[in-house]
């Protein structure tokens, strides 16, 4: 257990919509990355958030957002959804170093 | 635009083969990182090599960074169904005040009891 937890564990909705995608951090930590994994794409960085404040963007699409709250708990937001977008989704966190701790990740299947 | 490659891309032995996979960039590293993701799991951090040159063994594992930090290798002596999974390298590198970890694409490794 990595201590960092995502949820849903799983998704399954249609094209078109919209869903929210919720992690939470090991206890300390400030830094949440989150990233795509598709078979065809491999491990695909999105974005990443330092207390609160963007940090880092990846290959994230505009019809995508996240956001880090003040408690450092992070969601990801992903709109306009399409059968492509259908992935696994992880979070990461990392105290400032280089070492990420990854949570279970979140599948989504777009319908 | 930096970008690690790895391989084989998919690699299937027998349980008490040996086997090594190598993670290759054009960018030099501050450090490098590999981890082991099982299906449907997040990846998990095996070990950071910072010094080029340097090697670093965890049990059977026995993982090493170039000399010019660039590349690395993973070698698994006796290879165990334990072991299977896909292996990721990430590669550290320092733009302006914050550093980004870059992932390779990664190798799958199947050992066959």
């Amino acid at each position: 257990d990595s201590g960092v937890t995502q949820t849903p564990k799983h998704l399954i909705t249609a094209t078109g919509q919209r869903v929210t995608l919720r992690c939470s951090p090991r206890s300390g930590d400030l830094s949440v990355y989150w990233y795509q994994q598709s078979l065809d794409q491999g491990l695909q960085f999105l974005i990443q958030y330092y207390n609160g404040e963007e940090r880092a963007k990846g290959n994230i699409l505009e019809r995508f957002s996240a956001q880090q709250f003040p408690d450092l708990h992070s969601e990801l937001n992903l709109s306009s959804l399409e059968l492509g977008d259908s992935a696994l989704y992880f979070c990461a966190s990392s105290n400032g170093g280089h070492e990420q701790f990854f949570g279970p990740g979140t599948r989504l299947t777009v319908l | 635009t930096q970008l690690l490659e790895q391989s084989p891309q998919f690699l299937s032995i027998q349980e008490g083969e040996n086997l090594t996979v190598y993670c290759n960039s054009s960018s030099v590293f501050s450090s490098l990182q590999w981890y082991r993701q099982e299906p449907g799991e997040g990846p998990v951090l095996l070990v950071t090599v910072v010094t080029g040159g340097e090697v670093k063994k965890l049990k059977r594992l026995t993982f090493q960074f170039g000399d010019a930090r660039k590349d690395s290798s993973l070698h698994i002596t006796a290879a165990q169904p334990g072991d299977t999974g896909l292996y990721l390298c990430a590669g550290v590198t320092t733009e302006t005040s914050y550093d980004k970890v870059i992932f390779g694409p990664g190798t799958s490794l199947s050992v066959i009891p």
